[in-house]
């Protein structure tokens, strides 16, 4: 059966101490390996796209990489703004659906 | 270019009413999806639809829910005679191909009371 784990399921951090959020993942095939950011009372925003083993992508302090078996986020310097729980998902080769994990909830503090 | 629109943003039912909500996709975008989230629990997977067609409702309980996206019109999701169990954030995504990533709504979020 398809399915994604995140750890860890909570992070605190203060402002400026950098990390990384972990989303593992068991997939007969992947399409594709999405995270997103869901801030409390709202939907989830769209941060990135991995396709491929290797692949990395960059936004601000966010970068996502990708392995065949897990993908992180790192969090360089974040700020009290970058709260919010990271969301990963997986879309699997012959289907349509996204496959969430639980999420990683981060709180920075100033 | 407007995201994904939901509504309404709230809604209270009491136990036996019915349940619709509605989803306008972005521009452009064909592929539509539903899930539900209850509260300190991921987004879990309800249906797929396409215009016209649903694709995969694995998701879906087999009653009481069903989903449709009209050739005009937005995609609606509807619940028959709710039960308290029903409460939950529900969200709306849509994709230009089904192939990439997916953008959600800011969801319904069901009260049954």
């Amino acid at each position: 059966e398809d399915q994604v784990t995140q750890s860890p399921e909570a992070l605190r951090l203060q402002e400026g101490e950098s990390s990384s959020l972990n989303c593992s993942y068991t997939v007969s095939g992947l399409r594709g390996l999405f995270w997103y950011r869901q801030d409390p009372g709202k939907g989830p925003e769209f941060l990135f796209t991995l396709y491929s083993a290797g692949e990395e992508k960059e936004k601000e302090r966010l970068k996502a990489t990708l392995t065949k078996k897990e993908s992180f986020l790192h969090i360089t310097a974040p700020k009290p703004e970058d709260s919010a729980t990271y969301l990963c998902a997986v879309q699997a080769s012959g289907t349509y659906k996204y496959i969430f994990g639980t999420g990683t909830r981060l709180k920075v503090l100033a | 270019n407007a995201g994904v629109m939901q509504n309404p943003r709230h809604l209270v039912r009491r136990r036996g009413q019915e349940a619709r909500l509605r989803c306008s996709p972005m521009k452009g975008h064909s592929h539509v999806y539903w899930y539900r989230q209850l509260p300190e629990e991921g987004l879990k997977f309800m249906v797929y639809l396409q215009k016209e067609n649903i694709i995969d409702e694995s998701g879906m309980p087999k009653e009481r829910f069903s989903a449709e996206f009209p050739k005009e019109g937005p995609s609606i999701l509807r619940i028959q005679q709710v039960v308290r169990g029903d409460s939950a954030a529900y969200f709306c995504a849509s994709s230009p191909n089904g192939n990439t990533e997916a953008f959600f709504g800011q969801g319904t979020r069901l009260t049954v009371v």
